[in-house]
């Protein structure tokens, strides 16, 4: 069964700034990866599939990288809405989550 | 619009039973696998059950097994999570999923829709 790490466990940024989330599996699992935002109340949201793929209405300033076993969630610019919980996703498997405060 | 719904949650004693439902609208319901994702307090997502489009196959994690059933009526749009013989470990906000399976693996590849959930307390 593949584990997924993610780090850091907290990310504390300043809007405008970039969020660069990083998402380790424990072994290769290329380019199956989904990253999804979570917000406290609300359904959480499918940002970013097969690894670089965007999702239908996801802002461009989201993207996915990585391969093997090594992904990355970049937010170029983070908005005032991006701060959230953010999850990968692979197969059966969800990572523990990267929290994105404000600083 | 494309939306899911969850009710049916509540406080329950352990030992208790519950049953989640979770209603489909602005898509082709019996075309697509479901599944039901947990998240206890403070905790990341666990993936908890899927079931096939058909309702003719249906997978469990381990901790559930023979205590939890998933079905569906895709007449009613509707995905359902039977609970039985509740934990308090299994505490936790329970959201319903729209699966996508991968066209090359036949796995699942994502969950692409999601409700907004519903809170399952146990505890006596």
């Amino acid at each position: 069964e593949v584990v997924l790490t993610q780090s850091p466990a907290t990310l504390s940024l300043s809007p405008g700034e970039r969020a660069t989330l990083s998402c380790r599996a424990s072994q290769s699992i290329s380019p199956y990866l989904a990253w999804y935002q979570h917000k406290p109340g609300q359904a959480p949201r499918l940002l970013i599939y097969d690894a670089s793929n965007r999702a239908t209405g996801i802002p461009a300033r989201f993207s996915g990288s990585g391969s093997g076993t090594d992904f990355t969630l970049t937010i170029s610019s983070l908005q005032a809405e991006d701060f959230a919980v953010y999850f990968c996703q692979q197969h059966l498997t969800f990572g523990q989550g990267t929290k994105v405060e404000i600083k | 619009e494309v939306q899911l719904v969850e009710s049916g949650g509540g406080l329950v004693q352990p030992g208790g039973s519950l049953r989640l439902s979770c209603t489909a609208s602005g898509f082709t319901f019996g075309s697509y696998w479901m599944t039901w994702v947990r998240q206890a307090p403070g905790k990341g997502l666990e993936w908890v059950a899927n079931i096939k489009d058909s309702g003719s196959e249906e997978y469990y994690v381990d901790s559930v097994k023979g205590r939890f059933t998933v079905s569906r009526d895709n007449a009613k749009n509707s995905v359902y999570l039977q609970m039985d013989s509740l934990r308090v470990e299994d505490t936790a906000a329970y959201f319903c999923a729209r699966v996508i399976i991968g066209a090359t693996t036949g796995r699942t590849n994502r969950f692409d829709i999601w409700g907004q959930g519903t809170m399952v307390t146990v505890s006596s």
